[in-house]
């Protein structure tokens, strides 16, 4: 059964500072995907990574993936408030299929 | 370019009653899969629809039904509502296809149950 970790449940940092959220999957996938969500608000795209040692960046986020070690990262540079939000990764098996599991999810608040 | 679309947003039903849920996909997307996300579960997978067939099904009663139309509407259904099915529907859509799609999620239909 996949499974997906997400680590740190809760994240909170100031303005200005970088770090690192961790997406741990169980078994081998063909896709992990990134989401965004901001409180009752729907889940918004950010990344979709599909092979090994794939980095896309947007704006101050950045996201990896290791598929052999089955982890994939998001990087937070110079964290700003409007970045506060929940992040969600998720993983996909098998082609043609939308079935995602998804991560716990890191609540990210950052203040001044 | 329209985005996914899911109505109603907000609704309220008692126990025993039951609900559809409605989901338009972006035009062109042939899949429509549905997500239920609670504070206790997170987001879990329900079940996923392409060419008006069920592809993948959640681990959800049988309470919990879909179907698509031959227009790639989606329509979701939960039957003799519990205190528990309380939470934010999400639907998505993408292509279908393939190992490279994108998935896009709708505003969700947040259902309370008294």
């Amino acid at each position: 059964e996949l499974k997906v970790e997400q680590n740190p449940l809760f994240l909170s940092m100031q303005e200005g500072k970088n770090y690192t959220i961790y997406c741990n999957y169980s078994t081998t996938s063909d896709r992990l995907y990134w989401y965004r969500q901001d409180p009752g608000k729907s889940l918004e795209s950010l990344f979709v990574l599909l092979s090994n040692g794939a980095v896309k960046q947007e704006g101050r986020l950045m996201a990896s993936l290791d598929t052999k070690a089955r982890l994939s990262t998001l990087h937070i540079t110079a964290a700003v408030h409007d970045l506060s939000a929940t992040y969600f990764c998720a993983v996909a098996r098998g082609y043609n299929t939308d079935k995602l599991i998804f991560g716990t999810g890191t609540r990210l608040q950052v203040f001044p | 370019k329209a985005g996914v679309t899911q109505t109603p947003r907000y609704l309220i039903k008692t126990r025993g009653q039951q609900v559809t849920l409605s989901c338009s996909p972006i035009s062109g997307h042939r899949s429509v899969s549905w997500y239920q996300q609670t504070p206790g579960q997170g987001l879990q997978f329900l079940f996923e629809y392409f060419s008006e067939t069920q592809r993948n099904k959640g681990n959800f009663p049988g309470r919990f039904s879909g179907r698509q139309f031959s227009n790639s509407r989606s329509e979701m259904n939960v039957s003799t509502l519990e205190l528990g099915d309380s939470a934010l529907y999400l639907c998505a859509s993408s292509h279908g296809t393939g190992n490279t799609g994108e998935l896009f999620f709708g505003e969700g239909s947040r259902l309370t149950v008294l």
